[in-house]
């Protein structure tokens, strides 16, 4: 089962707005967030991510929201672009168990010109 | 530039065959990773390797085995093909502990007839 439920499956947004994809998890043992933008043709990359002692990391136009409290961590696009159109992907590590990664299972983006 | 090559984009193979997917890393990485992509599923890891002969089973090691001889080579067989390993497969690679994947190659598409 998924341990790591990714919403929306898709999201089309106009450019210069912003995009939001969720992700919320069960495993409080999880220490590690990142996430992976895949363009088409083209293995997964890591974009950013976080570890949950912060609420908020900001890389350029992306940042990352991490609510422990709820269990969910959220990648938020500001001004997007239609060069950010790809697939993106959360995951989370867990501690233990050779630190197996659990990915979710993608939101394809679309920005529209 | 960090590389992770498969060898083959894609792959059209029959029902029983036993299929070889390679992949080569050179940034003289200690882990590899071969991952498998499906549609609402994400990315699920099949095997892992740390060193050289050594590996490690993921979610989904049935159907699988893989090969490591060389440091820089990590290959996927798949000793029996069916249908139901129709689907697209991520190598990837990563330095340190732990089963974190840092670069992906740009994966095989295999259909399998």
């Amino acid at each position: 089962q998924q341990q790591v439920k990714q919403s929306p499956q898709s999201l089309i947004v106009q450019k210069g707005g912003i995009s939001i994809i969720n992700c919320a998890y069960e495993n409080t043992a999880f220490d590690y967030f990142p996430w992976y933008q895949q363009f088409p043709g083209k293995g997964p990359a890591l974009l950013i991510a976080i570890r949950p002692d912060v609420s908020e990391k900001k890389e350029g136009r992306f940042t990352i929201s991490f609510n422990k409290s709820a269990k969910q961590f959220s990648l938020h696009i500001m001004d997007s672009q239609p060069g950010d159109s790809a697939t993106y992907f959360c995951a989370a590590r867990v501690p233990y168990n050779n630190n197996d990664m659990r990915f979710g299972a993608g939101t394809r983006l679309t920005v529209k010109p | 530039d960090v590389k992770v090559t498969q060898s083959s984009r894609y792959l059209v193979k029959r029902t029983g065959e036993k299929v070889f997917l390679e992949c080569v890393q050179d940034m003289d990485h200690e882990n590899m990773f071969w991952y498998r992509q499906d549609p609402g599923l994400g990315l699920r890891l099949i095997y892992f390797s740390y060193d050289v002969k050594m590996k490690e089973k993921g979610d989904i090691p049935e159907g699988y085995s893989v090969s490591r001889e060389k440091k820089e080579r990590f290959s996927l067989i798949l000793e029996s093909a069916s249908t139901n390993q129709t689907s697209m497969y991520l190598c990837a690679s990563s330095s340190g502990q732990g089963r974190r994947p840092q670069h992906f190659g740009d994966g095989t598409r295999l259909s399998i007839l």
